[in-house]
């Protein structure tokens, strides 16, 4: 069974660093791309970026470049999010996806979501 | 930069159909893809590549892509399809991603 299993929910206060992560299970975790999620409180899904664990290529969303960075460890089967300095605009839930493809590419799993607060 | 447009909410009575729109210039050439998200829930794929479901996906969720807009149409509605609904498609010409703003389903 494929699972995306993400860290817990974060509370921390403006200009903190912070990594949050999602592990894959059940696939091949270097063949499929897994990317981030951003659902800001009562809004919409925005797309933040990917990466191919297989040899880290990463695309990034241009609302989203230079704000965070995603990252993997294939050893680990794991994939990342981080921020450098946090802001109060980040508070959002945030779902790590794996890409599955046909015709196209779309977002066949999704991680139980992780919840980052910022708040001083 | 390309856009697209749904409308914010849907309303349908129990048993009937509900239908939901996403409109993109030409959306027709592309890929449309279809989730499902409830209250207090990670989204769900639903409808795949305009009109393939994903296994465990009732029948009665359908799609369809033509010209500005794809649908997605949920047939014989149940109280249990009350959720948020967002289409996407992937842009190959940026090789990125790209969501809906998402309908809300009423059911009455």
């Amino acid at each position: 069974e494929v699972q995306l299993v993400q860290s817990g929910a974060e509370v921390k206060k403006p200009g903190e660093s912070l990594k949050i992560s999602c592990k894959g299970s059940g696939y091949s975790f270097t063949s499929y791309w897994i990317g981030w999620v951003r659902q800001m409180p009562g809004k919409g899904l925005e797309w933040m970026g990917i990466i191919y664990p297989g040899d880290s290529d990463t695309r990034y969303s241009p609302s989203f470049q230079g704000q965070v960075t995603i990252s993997a460890d294939k050893s680990i089967s794991t994939a990342y999010l981080q921020w450098s300095s946090l802001k109060a605009s980040d508070t959002a839930m945030y779902y790590c996806v794996r890409r599955g493809y046909g015709f196209s590419y779309y977002f066949d799993y999704w991680g139980q979501g992780t919840l980052v607060t910022v708040s001083s | 930069s390309y856009v697209l447009t749904q409308p914010p909410s849907v309303s349908v009575a129990p048993g009937q159909t509900a239908r939901i729109t996403c409109g993109g210039n030409n959306i027709g050439s592309k890929s449309v893809h279809w989730y499902q998200q409830k209250p207090g829930q990670a989204p769900v794929l639903v409808v795949y590549d305009d009109s393939d479901r994903p296994s465990g996906i009732p029948e009665r969720f359908s799609g369809s892509n033509s010209g500005n807009t794809a649908t997605l149409t949920i047939s014989r509605v149940e109280a249990g399809d009350e959720a948020d609904y967002y289409c996407q498609v992937w842009d190959s010409s940026s090789d990125h991603s790209l969501f809906g703003g998402g309908t809300k389903l009423t059911v009455l």
